[in-house]
């Protein structure tokens, strides 16, 4: 299968703290991207993070990129209960237009 | 505002009808469309790329003949689901990438439920 993997499949922790969610790819990659879905709705773009770049920063986001393992990690600082919601890697594969998604990580976080 | 329209947001239909899903570019012209569909907790898989004026390319595992995609203008794409079963109930997002851009774009989604 193309698809990345992604871990944990599921992760609980209580607001203040942070997550952290790892992604591992198989193909060379033009970009990695990290989306949110919350429950039954549409996908909200988060970061993305090009081939050549190491770290990235977005507010309480911050976003690694290791192409030497194949793996991408995002953290999430300081976590609050409106972050609960599905997070998913995506991969941009080497010369194709393809947007190939991680099989995501479901974030709670308790109040 | 939105950068992508998709319609219906969510369908119910019978067994063996078809049901066809839009997907619309609002802002731009979008040369290549995307279709993915998603099973309940689970990611999303690529079904086809569906680029304009021309036949849609299916990834291994997608029936052709049963997710008919259409993408007659550059401004819009269609899936069409043919004599759905309970099986394709699912969550279909389209994705539009800008003309030159780079820039990827994502429908709001379509959640289809067969009876």
């Amino acid at each position: 299968s193309q698809q990345g993997e992604e871990d944990p499949q599921a992760l609980s922790i209580q607001e203040g703290e942070n997550a952290t969610m790892n992604c591992s790819y198989k193909t060379s990659i033009n970009n990695l991207q990290w989306y949110r879905q919350n429950s039954g709705r549409g996908l909200v773009h988060l970061i993305l993070i090009r081939s050549n770049e190491r770290e990235k920063h977005s507010g309480r986001l911050r976003v690694t990129l290791d192409t030497s393992k194949k793996s991408s990690s995002l953290l999430i600082t300081a976590s609050r209960a409106a972050d609960t919601a599905s997070y998913f890697c995506a991969t941009a594969p080497y010369n194709t237009d393809k947007l190939i998604f991680g099989t995501g990580t479901r974030l709670q976080v308790f109040p | 505002g939105a950068v992508v329209s998709q319609h219906p947001s969510w369908v119910i239909c019978k067994s063996g009808t078809s049901v066809k899903i839009e997907c619309r570019s609002l802002d731009f012209q979008a040369t290549t469309m995307f279709w993915y569909r998603q099973f309940p907790k689970q990611s999303l898989m690529l079904m086809a790329t569906s680029n304009e004026g021309s036949k849609a390319t299916y990834e291994q595992g997608v029936e052709k003949d049963k997710f008919l995609i259409n993408h007659a203008s550059l401004t819009l794409s269609t899936l069409t689901v043919t004599s759905a079963h309970p099986e394709d109930s699912s969550f279909y997002i389209c994705r539009l990438e800008g003309s030159g851009t780079g820039e990827l774009f994502f429908g709001e989604g379509s959640r289809l439920t067969v009876l």
